[in-house]
């Protein structure tokens, strides 16, 4: 198994250009969300999916779309990136969304904005 | 809202001795979970060990172990016999709906 992936694993992108992150997971894990990690900061959760088709906000969902139209797969998506959006970012999954499931990383995906 | 405070930015330690990092939260839930993610320089997230705030006995897991005050909202991770795998930051996170984590403690591991 895989477990969960990530593409790219680096980009750099110029204010205003748009850009999608792919993550897929074999796990057949019903949950998946999005993190950025900023230095000096901890993972904070941007979206999440609590099954096929869902999405919802998290703690800063502001300038990312996200989508799961299949179960294995959570697309991040940036319309206009800004440099404030320069980060590495996470994608996890978990079975379900109980308090005390274990969330399963991806390798992360740096992006930097000029 | 809960937060989670690491307040070691950086911690060192000999190899085959046992160092032990700290974690404090706070939430208003009475029912929630505890972790402790390890991160290595390849970047992937690794869950260390986990516990219940329900549970009373501190969780362990081989040379990994919890100090778990529940009242003083205390998470601490203690690690034996250190070895140079573990050398990697550190996160204490708590779910009580979201993951939320701390700002990590960069762990290095001397021969």
């Amino acid at each position: 198994n895989a477990g969960v992936t990530q593409t790219p694993k680096f980009r750099v992108l110029k204010t205003g250009q748009s850009m999608t992150l792919l993550c897929a997971q074999d796990m057949n894990h019903e949950y998946m969300y999005w993190y950025r990690q900023d230095p000096g900061m901890g993972l904070r959760l941007i979206h999440y999916s609590v099954g096929e088709g869902t999405t919802a906000k998290g703690e800063v969902p502001d300038g990312y779309n996200v989508s799961r139209l299949k179960k294995q797969n959570f697309l991040l998506g940036l319309e206009s990136a800004a440099p404030s959006q320069t980060s590495v970012y996470f994608c996890a999954s978990s079975y379900f969304g109980g308090l005390g499931n274990e969330q399963f990383f991806g390798p992360g995906t740096r992006l930097t904005v000029l | 809202a809960q937060t989670v405070t690491q307040s070691q930015p950086e911690m060192s330690v000999q190899e085959a001795e046992t160092v032990t990092l700290s974690c404090t939260y706070d939430t208003s839930e009475s029912d929630y979970y505890l972790f402790w993610y390890k991160q290595p320089p390849s970047r992937q997230m690794i869950l260390v060990i986990r516990q219940e705030a329900y549970k009373q006995q501190n969780a362990t897991e081989n040379r990994f172990s919890v100090n778990f005050q529940k009242a003083a909202k205390s998470f601490s991770l203690k690690i034996s016999d250190s070895q140079l795998g573990d050398a990697a930051m550190y996160f204490c996170a708590c779910n009580t709906d979201k993951l939320i984590f701390g700002t990590g403690t960069r762990l290095q591991v001397f021969p």
